[in-house]
């Protein structure tokens, strides 16, 4: 059980274009999803926290205009780069959780390349 | 503000023996302590996660970590290392509650010799 997807698993897209990814729980409702970007051979940082039916909490220094969360369901969340430029390259992974102090599981991350 | 430090980036461990990754944390209080494992091409997966309690905590694979509040620790711990360990290593803290995401150390790359 507890099995998280993210699609697509890896994309490839020009510079100035918007870039959708999906993170879906499988077998459980996710009351909250959370993005976090990860660099090459560095750690994962939290970008932002969505509660389902409400706006998503950004951290500090993420841009909220430029990676757009919705998470209009219990079992869907999506994140969408946009305008994507070089410097958003990277591998983006999706975590899910049931519920408050609930363990989270980790969708297997979308790797982004922007030319 | 929470952090984590994993002072180790790369451990090299023989075959068949011990290991013990470090991680170490700041938090004003007890936190919920988590370690993770990534593999290439797979998503983090959890191997065992501390709330309260016992504070020898046992996981997946063969792996234990203990809590030690005066030393801010939480060592993982394999009395016997596979090839199939190898991986990257994450410790991972979070208050537990809200809407908190977890803080991540650096990582730790284990790399196994024959």
């Amino acid at each position: 059980g507890a099995v998280v997807s993210q699609h697509p698993s890896w994309v490839i897209c020009k510079s100035g274009t918007s870039v959708k990814i999906e993170c879906r729980s499988l077998d459980f409702q996710a009351t909250t999803m959370f993005w976090y970007r990860q660099f090459p051979k560095q750690s994962l940082m939290l970008m932002a926290t969505s509660n389902e039916g409400s706006k998503a909490t950004y951290e500090q220094g993420v841009e909220k205009d430029k990676f757009l969360i919705n998470h209009a369901s219990l079992t869907l969340s999506t994140l969408t780069v946009t305008s994507a430029h070089p410097e958003d390259s990277s591998f983006y992974i999706c975590s899910a959780r049931y519920n408050v102090g609930e363990t989270q599981y980790f969708g297997p991350g979308t790797r982004l390349l922007v030319l | 503000a929470q952090s984590v430090t994993q002072p180790d980036i790369h451990i090299t461990v023989s075959e068949g023996a011990s290991l013990e990754l470090r991680c170490n944390y700041s938090y004003g209080a007890t936190p919920y302590l988590f370690w993770y494992v990534q593999s290439p091409g797979q998503g983090l997966q959890l191997l065992l996660k501390y709330f309260s309690g016992d504070t020898l905590v046992q996981g997946i694979k063969g792996f234990e970590a203990e809590f030690k509040r005066s030393q801010s620790s939480f060592n993982l711990r394999k009395p016997s290392v596979h090839w199939s360990d190898a991986a990257e290593y994450f410790c991972a803290v979070n208050s537990g509650g809200g809407a908190d995401g977890l803080t991540f150390g650096k990582g730790t790359h284990l790399i196994i010799q024959p």
